[in-house]
C-alpha cells in the first residue's frame, strides 16, 4: 500500500513569488493535514481537510491556503513569499474518525531567498 | 492552549542499554497520544498510538505508557541499536479533530 505522497521534494523560490504544494494521502484515507516544521518553532498545524472542506485552520496568516479535491488529494499555496517561509511542510492523512493514526508524508523542503 | 514538552531535547546512550523519552503535557483532555520517529531530512514514522482510555500500547522493542490525569507518557526502547538513531516526537490530539499539537522531540544517539 503506498504511503502519502508529497510533490515536490524541493523547492527554490524568491520573496514575493507563491507557490504550491501537493499531497496524495494514502487510499481510503479521507482526512489531510498540513503542518510546517521549522527548527525553532518545530512542528505547527496549517490546516485540516475533511471531504473537500477545511475543518481546522491554524494561526497562520491568510497567505497559507488549501484545498481538497474530491479524491482527497490536498493542494496547499502559499502566496507572497517571505524568508521566514523557509520550512518543511507536511502532509499528512488518516482514516475518518479521531482513533485512527496520523501517517506523515516525507515533506516538501521549501527555501525562499 | 495545549503545550507539550520533551526533556531531553538531545541524549546519547551506549549501544544495548534501554531508552527512556519522557513527553508531558498540559491539557489532559486528549483524544490520544502518538509518538512518532522522525530521521534527517525525511517525514515523520508512525511508532504508536494510545487512546485516552489506554494505559500502554506495545509494538516490538517499544512500549509506550499513557497517564492521562497527571499529563504524561513515557516511550521505552528495549535493547537500543545504533539504528534507533533519530529524532522522537511525541503529539497530542484534542477531541473531533487531527490537530495534533507536537513536542520539540528527543534527538537520540545511539554509539556503538
Amino acid at each position: 500500500k503506498a504511503g502519502v505522497t508529497q510533490t515536490p521534494r524541493y523547492l527554490i523560490k524568491t520573496r514575493g513569488q507563491q507557490v504550491t504544494l501537493s499531497c496524495s494521502p494514502i487510499s481510503g484515507h479521507r482526512s489531510v493535514s498540513w503542518y510546517q516544521q521549522t527548527p525553532g518553532q518545530g512542528l505547527q498545524f496549517l490546516f485540516e481537510y475533511f471531504s473537500e472542506t477545511q475543518r481546522n485552520k491554524g494561526n497562520f496568516p491568510g497567505r497559507f491556503s488549501g484545498r481538497q479535491f474530491s479524491n482527497s488529494r490536498s493542494e496547499m499555496n502559499v502566496s507572497t513569499l517571505e524568508l521566514g517561509d523557509s520550512a518543511l511542510y507536511l502532509c499528512a492523512s488518516s482514516r475518518a474518525g479521531g482513533s485512527s493514526p496520523l501517517h506523515f508524508g516525507n515533506g516538501t523542503r521549501l527555501t525562499v531567498t | 492552549k495545549q503545550e507539550v514538552t520533551q526533556i531531553p531535547a538531545a541524549l546519547s546512550v551506549p549501544e544495548g542499554e534501554n531508552l527512556v523519552l519522557n513527553c508531558s503535557f498540559t491539557d489532559s483532555a486528549i483524544y490520544n497520544l502518538q509518538w512518532f520517529r522522525q530521521d534527517p531530512g525525511k517525514g515523520l514514522t508512525s511508532l504508536l498510538l494510545i487512546q485516552s482510555s489506554q494505559r500502554e500500547q506495545t509494538s516490538g522493542r517499544l512500549n509506550a505508557s499513557l497517564d492521562k490525569s497527571s499529563g504524561r507518557s513515557t516511550l521505552y526502547i528495549a535493547a537500543s541499536q545504533p539504528g534507533d538513531s533519530a529524532t522522537y516526537l511525541c503529539a497530542v490530539r484534542p477531541r473531533g479533530n487531527n490537530r495534533l499539537a507536537f513536542g520539540k522531540g528527543n534527538q537520540v544517539v545511539v554509539i556503538p
